[in-house]
């Protein structure tokens, strides 16, 4: 079954406590990207990467690093979280040959 | 810039009525158009999608209409049930790039 995972599912944390929220797909997918979702605004890309060790900036890429060592995974850091980055946030993998977009089930951050 | 957005924010709809949920874009360039449901909690799954080439294109119980005149995407649902309440959004992508551009939503509340 084509899957994207997402881990943890639901963090709760502090200003400035280091976090990596992991993301893997077993599609040997080229393309992945996170995005953030807050209510009103929709998806918003952070970063996406098009390949292992191709990385790039999104829409709001701010207090946001990523990495891609291994196709299957691609984790999303926060380095020193803030409350503006508590949100929802969404890890997704696509073939770049097609379009079909497929979704992680979410992690839900909140920073205090 | 280029912009997806949505005419309506809330559409409300009794169970058996068709439901129509618009998304108007701005981008011309724009040759792929994908809609996607998002039920509560989950991460967004795709529904249907349709290439600029195309005016129409038809799924099981769903009808995707494309009018690259005024830019306007919708998306046609038949018969609607209560687990089709969900929120809706549409994605565009530009030719030549890989970047899905999102709209805010519609959330479609199903009456029994």
């Amino acid at each position: 079954e084509a899957q994207v995972t997402q881990n943890p599912r639901y963090l709760i944390t502090v200003t400035g406590k280091k976090l990596t929220v992991t993301c893997s797909q077993n599609m040997n997918h080229e393309y992945m990207s996170w995005y953030r979702q807050d209510p009103g605004l929709g998806l918003r890309q952070i970063y996406y990467s098009m390949n292992v060790e191709v990385t790039d900036k999104g829409d709001v890429p701010e207090g946001y690093k990523v990495s891609r060592k291994e196709k299957r995974n691609f984790p999303l850091i926060l380095e020193s979280p803030s409350p503006n980055q508590t949100s929802l946030y969404f890890c997704a993998a696509r073939d770049v040959s097609y379009n079909e977009q497929f979704f992680g089930p979410g992690t839900r951050l909140t920073v205090l | 810039g280029e912009s997806v957005g949505l005419h309506l924010p809330t559409l409300s709809v009794q169970e058996g009525d068709n439901s129509i949920i618009n998304c108007a874009y701005s981008n011309s360039a724009s040759d792929y158009f994908i809609w996607y449901k998002q039920e509560s909690g989950k991460g967004p799954q795709f529904i249907i999608d349709i290439r600029s080439n195309m005016d129409k294109r038809q799924g099981q119980r769903v009808t995707v209409l494309l009018n690259k005149t005024v830019k306007h995407l919708s998306l046609q649902i038949a018969a609607t049930q209560p687990g089709d309440s969900a929120v809706y959004f549409c994605a565009e992508k530009d030719t030549g790039f890989q970047k899905l551009v999102f709209g805010t939503g519609t959330r479609l509340l199903v009456s029994p």
